[in-house]
């Protein structure tokens, strides 16, 4: 059965540092999504992405955050200058069509120290 | 305002009961809604969509009140290994079709 994979699956970095989290979609499948969910809290929206550009991004993706589609299969999320608060479970997810179920990855648990 | 709201819980039920969880939403003229099963630290696994009136799936029954704004699901005869967190989902009203998550609800199924 397809899957969304994301790589690493914990990163660990110090505050002021950039990270780069990855992600392989699901491949027929058209629609992006990073969500992030701080330890003990809900799963929270960061940012859709469609036919190569953000289609809609919440307050909390601010310019430190990015996204990018560099080639056919990878979709990675950018922090430019992490903060300590940035710590969480960062998951991706992908779905078919925009009114279609999304499918979540296995998540990277990012830790600024 | 918070879009979706759930009772955290936890519900402790024996093996072989029968439990059942709401979901209340606001402002939403969504047609769908999602169950999530998140286990510890781990993703949220799709478990059901909510379409129109309902959706059944083998002991899972999820069902959609507009008139109340809320969600249900119903798990019969429960397993130790529903024991997770349902999270409820509904898509915001922008392009980018975000999910708005609820808290969760926890779930232990004891022996």
């Amino acid at each position: 059965e397809p899957e969304v994979t994301q790589t690493p699956s914990h990163q660990v970095t110090q505050m002021g540092q950039e990270v780069i989290l990855r992600c392989v979609p699901i491949s027929n499948h058209l629609y992006f999504y990073w969500y992030r969910q701080i330890l003990g809290q809900k799963v929270e929206f960061l940012v859709s992405f469609y036919n190569n550009e953000i289609s809609e991004k919440s307050e909390i993706f601010d310019d430190q955050f990015s996204v990018e589609r560099p080639d056919g299969s990878n979709f990675t999320l950018k922090i430019r200058s992490t903060k300590l608060e940035d710590s969480a479970m960062y998951f991706c997810a992908s779905s078919g069509g925009l009114r279609y179920e999304q499918y979540f990855g296995p998540g990277t648990r990012l830790t600024v120290t | 305002r918070k879009e979706v709201e759930q009772d955290p819980g936890p519900f402790n039920v024996p093996e072989g009961a029968t439990v059942a969880f709401n979901c209340t939403y606001s402002n939403s003229a969504s047609q769908s809604f999602f169950w999530y099963r998140q286990d510890c630290r781990k993703e949220p696994k799709l478990l059901m969509s909510v379409y129109s009136s309902g959706n059944e799936d083998g002991r899972f029954t999820a069902q959609l009140n507009r008139a109340s704004q809320y969600i249900s699901l119903l798990i019969r005869d429960s397993k130790l290994s529903d024991s997770a967190t349902y999270l409820c989902a509904r898509p915001g009203s922008n392009s980018g079709y975000a999910l708005n998550f609820g808290k969760g609800t926890s779930l232990l199924v004891t022996p």
